[in-house]
């Protein structure tokens, strides 16, 4: 059964601290995505990466960044968390092809108080 | 303005009944036409999912219309059942920039029994 595991269900930080977010799939993707989940907003790519060492900016890349050093790892990093960055975060991957189905984690529920 | 457009936010349907949910983008470099279903507590996974070069695609009781000519795209769930209970999101991929998937805001579905 292919997989997409996330840290974290549920993380509480305080304003100010790093935070990081790691996910790890099993099913051997080159792509992987970070996707923030707000109600009445739908899901909104933060970044992504085709490749190990390789990233993308995606349509709210401000306030995070992203590490890929291995092909199975991708972390989402908040370099000083923020009460708006209190969100859903979703962790997905894909194979190569271009119609190819994405696989999403469970999901980590930020609090930043 | 890269957009997806979902309506409506929520939507309560009788056991039996037909499941509607709209979608319309303006983006004509969308090749490909997913929904994803989502239930509490998971992250989402592919329903179904169409090309543009079909104006129909039917898999059990899950049915996506599209219009080309519109730009709309719908998802039909036939004899709706309490599990179909859940969130669905449309979801559209271009040919060009990467592998992004632009997602619609989402629609919370409930089916009463």
């Amino acid at each position: 059964d292919v997989k997409v595991t996330q840290s974290s269900r549920y993380l509480v930080k305080r304003t100010g601290e790093k935070v990081f977010l790691e996910c790890v799939q099993d099913m051997d993707h080159e792509n992987m995505f970070w996707y923030r989940q707000d109600p009445g907003l739908g899901l909104r790519l933060i970044y992504f990466s085709y490749d190990v060492k390789m990233k993308e900016k995606g349509d709210i890349p401000e306030g995070y960044s992203v590490s890929r050093e291995k092909k199975e790892r991708f972390s989402l990093i908040l370099e000083s968390a923020s009460t708006n960055q209190t969100s859903m975060y979703l962790c997905a991957s894909s194979s190569r092809p271009r119609y190819s189905e994405q696989f999403f984690g469970p999901g980590t529920r930020l609090t930043v108080l | 303005q890269q957009q997806v457009k979902q309506s409506p936010q929520s939507l309560i349907v009788q056991k039996g009944g037909i499941s509607i949910i709209n979608c319309a983008y303006e983006n004509t470099a969308f090749d490909y036409f997913p929904w994803y279903q989502q239930f509490p507590g998971k992250g989402p996974a592919l329903l179904i999912a169409i090309r543009p070069d079909v104006s129909e695609k039917k898999e059990g009781r899950f049915t996506i219309s599209f219009n080309k000519s519109a730009k709309q795209f719908s998802l039909h769930i036939m004899d709706s059942q309490p599990g179909d209970s859940a969130t669905y999101f449309c979801a559209a991929r271009g040919n060009s920039g990467g592998f992004k998937t632009i997602f619609g805001a989402g629609t919370r579905l409930f089916v009463k029994a």
